[in-house]
């Protein structure tokens, strides 16, 4: 079955860097672009950037931008975020979701997501 | 960047009520409006894509319209399992930009 697998939950002191990935399985993983997006506690979703795993183009949200970078290993079918210089406003689940690169039909399948807590 | 904006922000409704909730974009985003039902401690879930399309496997209580910068949700009729938080988000550029979400709570 089509499903996406998260690495699991990260503690991290400010300052610090933290690595999130997502497997992919049951389907064609260079025909989807793999979003990445964030919930801090108690609020909504934060898109944070995308990546092109066929090309390994990025397009990152303004915000994230020189902090953020998405790689992809094609042969893993896996999909990495790594967010830098974290700060305590970063403690949020992030998530990774899929979403068919020929049109634009949402982000249909979604990862468990990945508890990122940045404490000193 | 586009702006999405959602109303309300909270709608207290009962089981078997017809409930609607918009959403409105910065700018003209043609159809390329999806919605998610989030549950607490859960990814969200894709109910509709392209503004009117139902998602395989969602209910037909759930449906969408409009196109250019105003958007509706629509349940027919609710259902226990449907109070969540609901969110759009434009899929017509980059950067992606989501609602700030509406709770549906239970009266």
């Amino acid at each position: 079955q089509v499903q996406l697998v998260q690495s699991g939950a990260e503690v991290k002191k400010p300052g610090a860097s933290v690595k999130v990935s997502c497997k992919a399985s049951g389907y064609t993983f260079t025909g989807y672009y793999m979003h990445w997006v964030r919930q801090a506690p108690g609020q909504g979703l934060e898109w944070m950037g995308r990546i092109n795993p066929n090309s390994g183009g990025t397009n990152y949200a303004q915000k994230f931008q020189g902090r953020v970078i998405m790689t992809r290993d094609t042969s893993s079918s896996t999909a990495y975020m790594e967010l830098s210089r974290l700060r305590s406003d970063d403690t949020a689940v992030y998530y990774c979701a899929r979403e068919v690169r020929t049109t634009a039909r949402g982000m249909d399948v979604w990862g468990q997501g990945t508890t990122v807590t940045v404490s000193s | 960047d586009i702006q999405m904006t959602q109303s309300p922000s909270f709608l207290s409704a009962s089981v078997g009520d017809r409930v609607t909730i918009t959403c409105r974009a910065s700018q003209s985003i043609s159809s390329y409006l999806n919605w998610y039902q989030q549950k607490p401690g859960k990814a969200p879930k894709l109910l509709i894509y392209a503004a009117s399309s139902l998602q395989s496997g969602v209910p037909s209580r759930f449906s969408g319209s409009g196109s250019g910068t105003d958007f509706t949700l629509t349940i027919s009729s609710l259902q226990p399992e449907d109070f969540a938080t609901y969110y759009c988000q434009q899929s017509y550029s980059t950067p992606r930009s989501f609602g700030q979400g509406t709770k549906l709570e239970i009266k």
